[in-house]
């Protein structure tokens, strides 16, 4: 089945404390993006990969970090989390080409809780 | 800069009842239109896309949506809400870049 799987779907964390929320696609797709979902505001991307190796800043990339070193994962790293990170994050990945049609396709999402 | 603007946040209707859902648009060029879906606790889903010709498009869960160039407007519609149609909804346009870039959102409610 084709999709993109998210892990942990839930964390509590304390600030300062390192985390890492996994992505993985099985659809062999070169576009990955990283959401936060926060309400009133809609999705936020924080940092997207058109390809292997290949990762841009978003719109919201503070305080975040994020890795491409095979075509399906795309982990997203919170070196030092703080309060104001908690929220719904959204993995998505679309198959990228020569035009882009937006069409993403999501994971479940990962809600963080950072105390 | 490419926006969307959804002007409801939440919208509640009675089942049986139809709906429109709002959605406007800023973007230079002919855009890629989407709407998406998210029920509670679960991630988004596509609904239904424009990218060109027919401007009214048919998607899943009988949902269908007309894209209106002069109204710079992509609204949703539905003839007869069901219960299980309460959710998020989430316009979107795709912007050069492989940036695609959302609404704010409206909440359905569904009321029996």
């Amino acid at each position: 089945e084709a999709q993109v799987t998210q892990n942990p779907r839930y964390l509590i964390t304390v600030t300062g404390k390192k985390l890492t929320v996994t992505c993985s696609q099985n659809m062999n797709h070169e576009y990955m993006s990283w959401y936060r979902q926060d309400p009133g505001l809609g999705l936020r991307q924080i940092y997207y990969s058109m390809n292997v190796e290949v990762t841009d800043k978003g719109d919201v990339p503070e305080g975040y970090k994020v890795s491409r070193k095979e075509k399906r994962n795309f982990p997203l790293i919170l070196e030092s989390p703080s309060p104001n990170q908690t929220s719904l994050y959204f993995c998505a990945s679309t198959p990228g080409g020569l035009v882009n049609t937006g069409e993403l396709f999501f994971g479940e999402g990962s809600r963080l809780t950072v105390l | 800069a490419q926006s969307v603007t959804q002007p409801d946040i939440h919208i509640t209707v009675s089942e049986g009842a139809s709906l429109e859902l709002r959605c406007n648009y800023s973007y230079g060029a002919t855009p890629y239109l989407f709407w998406y879906v998210q029920s509670p606790g679960q991630g988004l889903q596509l609904l239904l896309k424009y990218f060109s010709g027919d401007t009214l498009v048919q998607g899943i869960k009988g949902f269908e949506a007309e894209f209106k160039r002069s109204q710079s407007s992509f609204n949703l519609r539905k003839p007869s809400v069901h219960w299980s149609d309460a959710a998020e909804y989430f316009c979107a346009v795709g912007a050069p870049g492989f940036k695609t870039i959302f609404g704010a959102g409206t909440r359905l409610f569904v009321k029996a």
